[in-house]
């Protein structure tokens, strides 16, 4: 069974450049998770999706930051315009369902510098 | 609000040793916790979940335990390998919602 995908692997922008990730979760799971991990912090979550409503995203700076799930499938999170604050590894995740029972899967990260 | 602390930041052990990674969080109203491995440039994988109900679990050479009325779970690895160096992250979920809230992590080193 392939794993949850992202891409690109890293990037590099400088502040006030806008960037793009995206996330491919695994095949049939209904909940897509994305994190922000920045570096000696454990990771804190932006927002969660239920197929392609929102769950939660209390902790999304709506500012900045936005993310979409087209078709309950892919998923992208886009930051415009980027601060060196941001710079962080970006982690999304996916699960079968949202409920407490059901266990997350983490894909590689996507690591972004903003200089 | 929940916090999970993971304490110590960083360890450092020989090869052979065995070694206890401690997390602690605030609001005992948790569904479960789980601990995760993190190597470098690479996601998170699960190594053991424990519900709230359960005291302990156990997968190989590791053994998680928890005490949720003392807020208090420790990660113990037996017979340490330099293949288990990476970062341990603890993570609970709160009851009542859906996501988890995870420690800082302990970056551990096992020295050949």
């Amino acid at each position: 069974e392939a794993g949850v995908a992202q891409s690109p692997r890293y990037k590099i922008i400088e502040k006030r450049q806008s960037v793009a990730f995206w996330c491919n979760p695994i095949s049939g799971h209904a909940t897509l998770y994305w994190y922000q991990q920045i570096l000696g912090q454990g990771p804190k979550l932006l927002i969660q999706f239920q197929n392609n409503g929102v769950v939660d995203d209390s902790q999304l700076p709506k500012d900045r930051f936005s993310a979409e799930r087209l078709k309950g499938v892919d998923s992208t999170l886009k930051i415009q315009p980027a601060k060196l604050e941001d710079s962080a590894v970006y982690l999304c995740a996916s699960s079968l369902g949202h409920g407490r029972t059901y266990e997350q899967y983490f894909g590689p990260g996507t690591r972004l510098t903003v200089t | 609000k929940q916090e999970v602390t993971q304490i110590p930041a960083a360890l450092s052990v020989p090869e052979g040793e065995n070694l206890v990674l401690n997390c602690s969080f605030t609001d005992s109203a948790i569904y479960n916790l789980q601990w995760f491995r993190q190597d470098p440039g690479k996601g998170l994988t699960s190594l053991l979940l424990i519900q709230s109900s359960q005291r302990e679990q156990t997968s190989g050479r590791l053994n998680a335990s928890l005490d949720k009325s003392s807020g208090r779970s420790t990660l113990y690895i037996a017979a340490s390998q330099p293949g288990d160096s990476a970062t341990y992250l603890c993570a609970v979920r709160i009851q009542g919602a859906q996501k988890l809230v995870f420690g800082q992590g302990t970056r551990l080193t096992i020295n050949p």
